[in-house]
């Protein structure tokens, strides 16, 4: 069956640019989680949605930052006046649920975001 | 606050070898662990799921250990492949059992030569 799918890629944009970024979960999934990866580093949480709900957004860097999932499936994370250190891979994950044996989160291939 | 080591030195092993990584934490006592792959360009991949009231676990040429009094989780890869070839990464949950916030290592790099 299909996987996580996130999209763009890669994204490459200028300094102040707003970006979208987004990921399709697996159907089904009701748990979504988005990461951000610098290189050498493991994924770092940003926020987590149970349905349509953000559950946990503590990770989110500052107000430049805002994710949503309107109808509980596809997420959009958002980056407003984008800076150089934003630069990083962008990571989406969902699983079944979070508790027990639905917690595997199963990842994506991540968008590529480099900030110029 | 929450903390998790891997052996930030990549290793370099012969293939046939058994690889074993190491990942340390401190500050918590989470009800689980879990480890990763990940090749280069590609997003993590889960591997294995081990418990704190499990010693041990195995999946095929996977080995996963941990050890909740030394805090502390090694992963064993027997029979070693040039395909086994990649980053592997640990996760903890923050909150006690459950799901959802994940913390992660930085990672070791494994390479297998022929």
């Amino acid at each position: 069956g299909a996987g996580v799918s996130q999209t763009p890629s890669n994204k490459v944009t200028e300094k102040g640019k707003y970006v979208e970024l987004r990921c399709d979960p697996i159907s089904g999934h009701t748990a979504l989680y988005w990461y951000r990866q610098s290189l050498g580093q493991g994924p770092e949480f940003l926020i987590y949605f149970q349905g349509t709900g953000a559950a946990d957004d503590s990770g989110l860097p500052n107000d430049r930052f805002f994710a949503v999932r309107p109808e509980g499936s596809v997420s959009t994370l958002k980056i407003q006046r984008t800076e150089r250190g934003d630069s990083a891979v962008y990571l989406c994950a969902s699983s079944l649920g979070t508790s027990g044996s639905k917690e595997t989160q199963y990842f994506g291939p991540g968008t590529r975001l480099l900030v110029l | 606050s929450q903390k998790i080591e891997q052996n930030s030195e990549a290793l370099n092993i012969q293939e046939g070898k058994t690889a074993t990584l190491t990942c340390n934490y401190t500050n918590y006592s989470p009800a689980y662990l879990q480890w990763y792959r990940q090749d280069p360009g590609r997003g993590p991949v889960f591997l294995l799921l081990i418990r704190e009231n499990e010693k041990e676990k195995r999946k095929e040429r996977l080995k996963v250990t941990f050890d909740t009094t030394l805090k502390q989780s090694l992963f064993h890869i027997t029979a070693s492949q040039p395909a086994d070839s990649a980053t592997y990464l640990c996760a903890l949950p923050l909150l006690y059992n459950q799901g959802g916030k994940l913390i992660f290592g930085q990672g070791t790099e494994l390479s297998v030569k022929p």
